[in-house]
């Protein structure tokens, strides 16, 4: 079965600092890639999905995520970070087997501060 | 996007009573729902996968004689907690995802707090 980590469980940043959030997985064939942001007191929602193709993966809100294959990551990003930013991100990989069952990561925390 | 309801958001009950929590898919077809539990700050724990009409599948340690899931039609499916006692206070997410392999994306619900006395 694949395992997902992220490393960085909780993150404080001021407004306008960059962001990067580390995720890797453990599993050798194809993968379905995910981020779900997590707003307080809000559903999950998508921020942005890898399926195939260019690795450089753009979602919502200026955040993007690399799929570098030999490293097993998923890295989201963001560039300048927001007071609004503020929410648990939580990363998810479903193995393209089987009936496609999903796996997360234990999720990351992230402050940010005005 | 879709969007996914749950109903009831929030339930307070006594042990040793049952509690039944829907999710609903309002504006697709969900052939598969996936039922979760979150701890707090902690990640989502997948319970089971149900598929409409047929059986649910269980995750390894999830009991399935307490966690009832129902999926009788494309849109709904529902967890039923049975005899429920105080450590099965949690919050409950499901979601429904549109079939793979064109789409494999998961539409959340809101979540039930599930709070037993």
């Amino acid at each position: 079965a694949q395992s997902v980590s992220q490393h960085n469980h909780h993150v404080i940043l001021s407004e306008a600092a960059s962001l990067e959030l580390g995720c890797n997985y453990s599993y050798g064939g194809t993968v379905n890639l995910f981020w779900y942001v997590q707003y307080p007191g809000q559903h999950l929602q998508l921020l942005l999905k890898y399926f195939s193709g260019d690795p450089l993966v753009k979602g919502i809100k200026g955040f993007e995520a690399e799929f570098i294959k030999s490293k097993f990551s998923f890295n989201l990003r963001k560039p300048s970070v927001q007071w609004s930013d503020t929410a648990e991100y939580f990363c998810a990989v479903t193995a393209v087997i089987g009936s496609y069952i999903p796996t997360f990561g234990r999720g990351t925390s992230l402050i940010v501060h005005p | 996007g879709a969007v996914v309801s749950q109903h009831p958001s929030r339930v307070i009950c006594k042990s040793g009573t049952s509690v039944k929590i829907e999710c609903r898919s309002l504006d697709f077809q969900a052939t598969t729902m996936f039922w979760y539990r979150q701890f707090p700050k902690q990640s989502l724990m997948l319970m089971a996968t149900s598929n409409e009409g047929s059986k649910a599948t269980y995750e390894q340690g999830v009991e399935k004689d307490k966690f009832l899931i129902n999926h009788a039609s494309l849109t709904l499916s529902t967890l039923t907690v049975t005899s429920a006692h105080p450590e099965d206070s949690s919050f409950y997410i499901c979601s429904a995802r549109q079939p793979p392999p064109s789409t494999d994306t998961q539409y959340f619900g809101p979540g039930t707090r599930l709070t037993v006395l």
